[in-house]
C-alpha cells in the first residue's frame, strides 16, 4: 500500500524568502507524484507532477519539486515566496494501473508573512 | 475556475438524514472522483467512476453510494448521516482515468454540516 507523509503541518516564512515543503512517500511499486495547492475556500489546483524522466519538475507560480527515489522524497521548493502563496499544499501519490486513485498527505499550511 | 461544478455549496442537515451531492465534470472528461476532506482524516479518496462504471473504491462507507449518469454527471448519496460525516466533499474529473498520469481537476466542494 502507498502512503504519503508531509513532514511539516505548518511552515511560516517571510515574504521573498525561499521555502521548502517536505514530502515523503512509501510504495512498493512505481509511483507518480503530485503537488496540489488549496487556496482558502477553493478546490485543489495542480502545481506540478512527476511521471517519469527528469527528476526536477517545474510547475506553475514559480514552484519546482525534485523526485528523489533513493530517499523516497518529493520536496516542493520556491526560491522567493509572495503573500499570495499563502495556502495549504498537498502532496499526493498515484500508481501505475487502471485507476486514477490518489493518496494525499495531510497537507502543509504555508503562511507567508510581510 | 477548474470547469468542475458542484452543488450545493453548503448543506446543513440532521443526523439520520440522507443527502445527495451533485457534480458535473469538465467538458470531455470521462472520469469523476469523490474525495472527503475532514480535519481528522485529511483528504481521503472515496470512489472513482469512469464513463458510467465504477473504477476504484477507497475508504467509502457502506452508507455512502455514488453513480455516474450517461451525461457523465455524478451524484454522491450519503445516508443515515452521523456527526462525523461533517466534512468538505470534493469532486474531481479527468480525461481518462485509466491511470494516475491524468491531471485531476477539482471542483469547489460541498460543505456538509450534520447537526
Amino acid at each position: 500500500a502507498q502512503s504519503v507523509t508531509q513532514l511539516d503541518s505548518q511552515v511560516p516564512v517571510f515574504e521573498e524568502a525561499p521555502v521548502e515543503l517536505r514530502c515523503n512517500y512509501s510504495s512498493s511499486v512505481s509511483v507518480y507524484l503530485f503537488w496540489y495547492v488549496q487556496y482558502p475556500n477553493q478546490g485543489l489546483q495542480l502545481l506540478l507532477k512527476y511521471l517519469s524522466g527528469s527528476t526536477l519538475v517545474k510547475g506553475i507560480n514559480g514552484f519546482e519539486a525534485e523526485f528523489n527515489k533513493s530517499q523516497t522524497s518529493f520536496h516542493l521548493r520556491k526560491p522567493s515566496v509572495h503573500i499570495s502563496d499563502t495556502a495549504e499544499y498537498f502532496c499526493a501519490v498515484g500508481r501505475l494501473g487502471n485507476t486514477g486513485k490518489l493518496i494525499f498527505g495531510q497537507g502543509t499550511t504555508l503562511q507567508v508573512k510581510p | 475556475d477548474s470547469g468542475v461544478t458542484q452543488t450545493p455549496k453548503h448543506l446543513i442537515t440532521a443526523t439520520g438524514q440522507r443527502v445527495t451531492l451533485r457534480c458535473s465534470p469538465r467538458s470531455g472528461d470521462l472520469s469523476v472522483y469523490w474525495y472527503q476532506q475532514s480535519l481528522d482524516q485529511g483528504l481521503q479518496f472515496l470512489i472513482q467512476y469512469y464513463n458510467g462504471e465504477e473504477r476504484a473504491k477507497g475508504n467509502i462507507l457502506e452508507r455512502f453510494s455514488a453513480q455516474q449518469f450517461p451525461d457523465l454527471h455524478s451524484e454522491l448519496n450519503l445516508s443515515s448521516l452521523e456527526l462525523g460525516d461533517s466534512a468538505l466533499y470534493f469532486c474531481a474529473s479527468s480525461v481518462s482515468g485509466t491511470g494516475s498520469t491524468d491531471t485531476q481537476y477539482f471542483g469547489p466542494g460541498t460543505r456538509l454540516t450534520v447537526l
